[in-house]
């Protein structure tokens, strides 16, 4: 069974840094691109970016490449995003979730965690 | 970035209706869609992927269709488990997007 289990959320003042991490089980972590999502309080869903299988290369959403960060340890089975000068804006749950591909060009999220939340508030 | 345009923002329906949610890429995705469902309180969960590809285990009165810039997703026969908000999200570039989501209730 796929698992994907979230932490490091909480509650962060604006101008902070925080660092998420997603424990992964149930299948293969190194054979997956990861990716992060997050979603805002009204509903909103944003994708965030997402790392190759062997943490080699990352793709971000431009309005969140300067203070977002990916990365991954394979032998942990872990996900990490690093958060830097949080904004009020960035108060989400955000999700990890590995890439499937359709037709070899297409990605979508066929697991999702439970996610975790993250409040920006002075 | 691709806008995806989703319609309508909420709707209700009786058991047994037919409910059909639309989905309208700024460009031609090729295909590139996928659904996810989302109950409250819960994790969004795939529904279809590849614009008409069921995921396993997704009950059969679920259904994907579309091409180009134009995609929907129907509800045959409406449940009580069906509710929930739907989002569409588009795959085939970067930056990835999801449309606003559609929240579906009993009427």
């Amino acid at each position: 069974e796929v698992q994907l289990v979230e932490s490091g959320g909480g509650l962060v003042k604006p101008g902070a840094s925080l660092k998420l991490s997603c424990v992964a089980s149930g299948f293969t972590f190194s054979d997956y691109w990861m990716s992060w999502v997050r979603q805002t309080p009204g509903k909103t869903m944003e994708w965030i970016g997402d790392i190759k299988y062997d943490g080699s290369y990352t793709n971000y959403a431009p309005s969140l490449k300067n203070r977002f960060t990916i990365s991954r340890d394979n032998a942990k089975s872990t996900l990490y995003l690093q958060m830097s000068n949080v904004r009020s804006e960035d108060t989400a749950t955000y999700y990890c979730t590995p890439i499937s591909l359709y037709g070899g060009y297409s990605g979508y999220f066929d697991y999702w965690g439970q996610g975790v939340m993250v409040t920006v508030s002075s | 970035d691709i806008q995806m345009t989703q319609s309508p923002a909420s709707l209700s329906a009786s058991l047994g209706e037919t409910v059909t949610i639309q989905c309208r890429a700024s460009e031609d995705i090729y295909s590139g869609l996928a659904w996810y469902q989302q109950k409250p309180g819960k994790s969004p969960q795939l529904l279809i992927y590849g614009a008409s590809s069921l995921q396993d285990g997704v009950p059969s009165r679920f259904s994907g269709s579309g091409s180009g810039t134009q995609y929907s997703l129907k509800i045959s026969s409406m449940q009580t488990e069906d509710e929930g908000v739907y989002f569409c999200q588009q795959g085939l570039k970067y930056p990835l997007t999801f449309g606003s989501g559609t929240k579906l209730e009993i009427k």
